[in-house]
């Protein structure tokens, strides 16, 4: 069965340090990736996503994500953190039926001044 | 353009009513999904639309649980008896097609009182 594993649940990052939030998945064929972010009391926006191609993925905010094959990852990335990326942020991957996501359990970030 | 639309925002409910959350979908969007996100089991599918046919029910919890889309657009996810466990925040997301990127709206927080 199709899985997203986020091994951190909570983390804490100064402002201006560099990020990465990490995501395993579970899956027989070439997944379709996604990143998506949740502030407080929102619904969930679109960070990026990886179909195909160049494993190397650029969003919207300053993230990138890079699929490796594999380790069975697609970890997030930003160089450096700003107070306004304080959120909670998913990766899910399409399962095999319908197109349905598939989510990690989420890791909250905090950004300390 | 306009995203995807649910309503109520907020709803609160004795235990044993029936309520009716709402989504409206991006134009032209074909395919809608409903999820459910709750603290004890973040993100859960629940149920996908093609059209107005529902190819996938499995995440449906119960019985008490059933969702109908008209003229390929609106959609109407009913869920009857509430218990205090159906509390949670019903996310709806919309998407051109299966497997394509999917816009969520801001959710319905319910409580069941």
């Amino acid at each position: 069965a199709q899985s997203v594993t986020q091994p951190d649940i909570h983390i804490t990052v100064s402002e201006g340090a560099s990020l990465e939030l990490r995501c395993n998945y579970s899956y027989g064929a070439t997944p379709y990736l996604f990143w998506y972010v949740q502030s407080p009391g929102q619904g969930l926006q679109l960070l990026l996503k990886y179909f195909s191609g160049d494993t190397l993925v650029q969003g919207i905010k300053g993230f990138e994500a890079e699929f490796k094959r594999s380790q069975s990852s697609f970890n997030l990335r930003k160089p450096s953190v700003h107070w306004s990326d304080a959120a909670e942020y998913f990766c899910a991957v399409v399962g095999n039926q319908g197109g349905k996501l598939i989510f990690g359990q989420g890791t909250e970030l905090s950004v300390k001044p | 353009g306009a995203g995807v639309s649910q309503s109520p925002s907020n709803k609160v409910t004795e235990k044993g009513k029936d309520v009716e959350l709402r989504c409206d979908p991006i134009s032209g969007h074909t395919a809608l999904y409903w999820y459910r996100q709750s603290l004890g089991q973040g993100l859960e599918f629940l149920i996908y639309f093609q059209g107005n046919s529902a190819p996938d029910k499995s995440g449906l919890p119960s019985d008490r649980f059933s969702a109908e889309r008209t003229g390929g657009s609106v959609s109407t996810l009913t869920i009857q008896r509430t218990q205090q466990e159906d509390s949670a925040v019903y996310l709806c997301a919309s998407s051109r097609g299966m497997v394509e990127t999917q816009y969520f709206g801001p959710g319905t927080r319910l409580l069941v009182l």
